[in-house]
């Protein structure tokens, strides 16, 4: 049984390019959450999808959107990159309700240049 | 707000020994789960135990358990018979509930290094 997939695992983009990142949740797993981790410090929340809507939003820009599919695979989108928004994106997937379960991918290394 | 707090921002541990990282939480809400992730350099964020707030009986998987006291709003995990390849990232995290969805609020880590 596959985990928590996320692609790709790192990325170099220019300030003001556009990207996406990618994430399949774990099998069983119907709900995707999308953390923005800086260097040194703990994930931050920004984004949850369920039945491809957006369920919940963190304290993040509108440049920051994204997007779920049937499969329940999902797509972080970030527009008009700013050198800030370098990071560690990890991708959570859970059942419906968080409960016991949540499940990391490997995360993908964005630099922005 | 919810909040979590690692007071620890390096630890270090002899090989085989126990250790102990902490944690401490503020909420409001009576219901709430709280997760241990390990994070080698890698990135992976991988979960380790979890505990939630109507638990009677401290979360314990493999060598890792969960000192989980209530009143004092602590949660830390120890880590029993440290082994060289716990050298990582350890992150405290919270189940906050949030408009009828779930959301992790993670504090800011505590580093593990096990010396041979």
């Amino acid at each position: 049984d596959a985990g928590v997939t996320q692609s790709p695992t790192h990325l170099i983009k220019t300030r003001g390019q556009q990207v996406t990142l990618r994430c399949s949740p774990k099998s069983g797993h119907d709900t995707v959450s999308w953390y923005q981790q800086a260097l040194g410090q703990g994930p931050q929340f920004i984004f949850q999808y369920y039945e491809e809507e957006e369920r919940q939003r963190g304290n993040f820009p509108d440049r920051f959107s994204g997007h779920q599919f049937p499969n329940y695979s999902s797509e972080l989108n970030v527009n008009a990159l700013l050198l800030g928004d370098s990071a560690l994106y990890l991708c959570a997937s859970s059942p419906y309700t968080l409960g016991t379960e949540a499940f990391f991918g490997q995360g993908t290394r964005l630099t922005v240049v | 707000a919810q909040k979590i707090t690692q007071t620890q921002p390096g630890m270090f541990v002899q090989e085989k020994e126990a250790v102990t990282l902490d944690c401490t939480y503020d909420t409001s809400d009576p219901s709430y789960g709280l997760f241990w992730y390990k994070q080698p350099s890698s990135g992976e964020m991988i979960f380790l135990i979890y505990q939630g707030s109507y638990d009677q009986q401290n979360a314990t998987e493999g060598r890792y358990s969960l000192n989980f006291q209530k009143a004092r709003k602590s949660a830390n995990l120890v880590i029993s018979a440290s082994q060289l390849g716990d050298s990582a990232m350890y992150f405290c995290a919270m189940r906050e509930p949030q408009g009828g969805s779930e959301k992790l609020v993670f504090g800011k880590g505590t580093k593990l290094t096990v010396n041979p």
